[in-house]
This record gives C-alpha cells, structure tokens and sequence, in this order.
C-alpha cells in the first residue's frame, strides 16, 4: 500500500523568509500525481500544486515550487517570500492511475511570522 | 468557490444517532470523495464513487455507508454515532476516475455529544 510521510508536524519562519515543507512517500508504481495541498484556519482545502511523475520538470506556481526527486521518492514543497497568507497546515497527497485512492500525509503545520 | 457544496455545514447530535451529509460534485465531476479529518489530524480516506459505483474503500467503519446517485450527488451515512465520530466530513470531487487533482468543498462538521 502507498503511504505518505510528512516528517515535520510544525514550523515557523519569518515572513519574507523561503521555507521547504518535505515529504517522502512510498509507492511500486511509476505513474502517478503528487499534490500539495493548503489547509488555511477556515478549513477550506486548496490546491497549491501538482507534479506528474512522468514530468521531470519541478512544477512552479508563482511563489510555490516543488523538488521532485522520483527516485529518492521525495516531493518537497518550496514556499518563497513567505506571507502571512500562507499560514496553514500544508498536506502532501499521492494519487496513482492505476488506483482510484488519494493518500494524504498527517501534514505541516506552516507558521509565518510578522 | 470550489463548486462542491456539501451540507449541512454544522451538525449537533446525540451519542447513537444517526446522520446523513449531502455532497453535490462540481458540474460534470464523476467522482466524488469522502474524508474525515478529525481535530488537527490528517484526512482519512473513507469511500470513492465514480458514476454511481463504488470504486476504492478505505477505512470505513461498519456503522458508516455511502451511495452515490443517478444525478452525482452522494450521501455520506452515519449511524450509532459515538463521541469518537465528531469531525469534519469533508467530500471532494473530480473529473474522471484517475485524472486530475481532487476539488473540496467546505466540510461538513460533525459534533457527537
């Protein structure tokens, strides 16, 4: 069965700062999407990114950019100049094709200071 | 606007009753999610549709059922409710079966007293 590790229940940076959320994830399949999901106080879950493991470009959306080492099974979110806004619990998620499940990590709790 | 909406939005009840959430997917999704994510944990999978059929169960109590409709609209069922089943109750839905990212709508917040 896939699983997915976030390694780091929380963390707190200075707003302006870059952090890196990481997550690793163990799976036999080679096809498959990693997400990046956003978890804000109000509850609502928001789509950050996503990376086909076919792809061997790191995705990047504005701010947000992933490492995606296929090999190693790492897929590590970059958050740069970090806003206040972007404080939330951040959860990494597996989908493979050949399965209709979609595993989430236990997820980071992201603290952006002022 | 995700464009799921799932209701109620907040529910109170007793300990051994019994409850339905509603979700309806966004416009032309066929497959529709539910997880539960209980206070500051991560989300669980439950159960998968897709065009009506059970497609992928994860852990699902016995006491919890789902169905989805002929209009797309699925039911998360929960009975004998116990105080350990107070949650968010999220369902997300998607286009196909294995394409594209899941879209959440805004949970439905279970209070077992």
């Amino acid at each position: 069965a896939q699983t997915v590790t976030q390694s780091q229940p929380e963390m707190s940076v200075q707003e302006a700062e870059t952090v890196t959320l990481s997550c690793t994830y163990d799976t036999s399949e080679s096809n498959y999407y990693l997400f990046w999901y956003k978890q804000p106080p109000s509850r609502q879950m928001i789509l950050v990114i996503r990376q086909e493991a076919y792809k061997q470009q790191n995705a990047t959306e504005n701010r947000f950019s992933v490492n995606f080492q296929k090999a190693a099974k790492s897929f590590s979110l970059k958050i740069s100049d970090s806003q206040l806004g972007d404080t939330a619990m951040y959860f990494c998620a597996f989908m493979s094709l050949g399965d209709d499940k979609i595993i989430f990590g236990k997820g980071t709790r992201l603290h952006i200071l002022p | 606007d995700s464009g799921v909406t799932q209701t109620p939005k907040h529910l109170i009840t007793a300990t051994g009753q019994r409850v339905t959430l509603r979700c309806s997917p966004r416009s032309g999704d066929l497959s529709v999610y539910w997880y539960q994510q209980s206070l500051d944990q991560g989300l669980q999978f439950l159960i998968q549709y897709y065009n009506g059929e059970e497609r992928a169960k994860g852990n699902i109590l016995e006491r919890f059922s789902a169905q989805q409709f002929p209009d797309l609209h699925s039911e998360l069922n929960l009975s004998s409710l116990e105080l350990g089943d107070s949650a968010l109750y999220f369902c997300a839905s998607r286009r196909g079966r294995n394409t594209g990212e899941l879209f959440f709508g805004e949970g439905s917040r279970l209070t077992v007293l």
